[in-house]
């Protein structure tokens, strides 16, 4: 199995401040044949499903707001949210889909300093 | 608009099968590409990729469930089912069906999740 490893575990952000949450692949994610890292990041709220917000390591899904991006290539990928708001306290999780099972990172606290 | 919704047991004893239903809308598992996911997350835990199946009726399982999970479709009824043997307390998760997209690939939509305990 692909083992993903998220850093931090948690984190504090002032409002307006900038957020970066890592994730480590233990193999690459990257399909050569069409250069697609499988690799998406979700968020998840209190009593809630998991929210898509990254497919493809760097595409957001629609309706998601400008301030995430993702970035990162083969085992190195990074969630950012570029000025943290109140409603953006979750739990970040990232998951590879190059392989079955399509195993997740362990998540990411995000909570407001 | 895609939905999904997972029904089922709330209290399982151990030893027991699992059977999960989930039942969605606003879209055709019979679609080239198409997916419907099984996820599940133990209280405060992370999440845990269970089973895939696919419209053309491919089926992938988590290793770790060692041939204890089992899913499979009704086309006609929108409906998936998940069916888990031999339940223990460690299964005690909130499960979460989830619809797999034929163009990202990923699990895009997602179900509000069941909550299922396992104690005797």
């Amino acid at each position: 199995d692909i083992v993903l490893t998220q850093s931090p575990d948690s984190l504090a952000v002032s409002l307006g401040e900038r957020a970066t949450i890592n994730c480590k692949s233990s193999q690459t994610v990257l399909k050569s044949s069409n250069s697609n890292n499988y690799l998406a990041w979700f968020q998840q709220k209190p009593g809630q499903p998991p929210r898509l917000l990254i497919y493809w390591a760097s595409t957001r899904e629609s309706g998601v707001p400008e301030r995430f991006s993702g970035s990162g290539s083969g085992t190195d990928f990074t969630l950012t949210i570029s000025r943290v708001q109140a409603e953006d306290v979750a739990v970040y999780h990232c998951q590879q889909y190059y392989t079955t099972p399509n195993t997740f990172g362990q998540g990411t606290k995000l909570e407001i300093k | 608009q895609i939905t999904l919704k997972e029904s089922g047991p709330t209290l399982v004893r151990p030893a027991q099968t699992l059977t999960l239903t989930c039942t969605f809308s606003g879209f055709s598992i019979s679609t080239a590409g198409v997916g419907v996911g099984w996820v599940r997350q133990p209280p405060g835990q992370a999440l845990e990729w269970l089973a895939l199946i696919y419209w053309d009726d491919d089926k992938r399982y988590s290793p770790s469930l060692k041939n204890r999970v089992t899913i499979t479709k009704d086309t006609s009824k929108n409906q998936v089912v998940l069916t888990l043997t031999n339940m223990d307390p460690v299964d005690t998760a909130t499960y979460y069906c989830a619809h797999r997209d034929e163009w990202k690939y990923v699990l895009d939509y997602w179900g509000p999740g069941t909550l299922v305990t396992v104690s005797s």
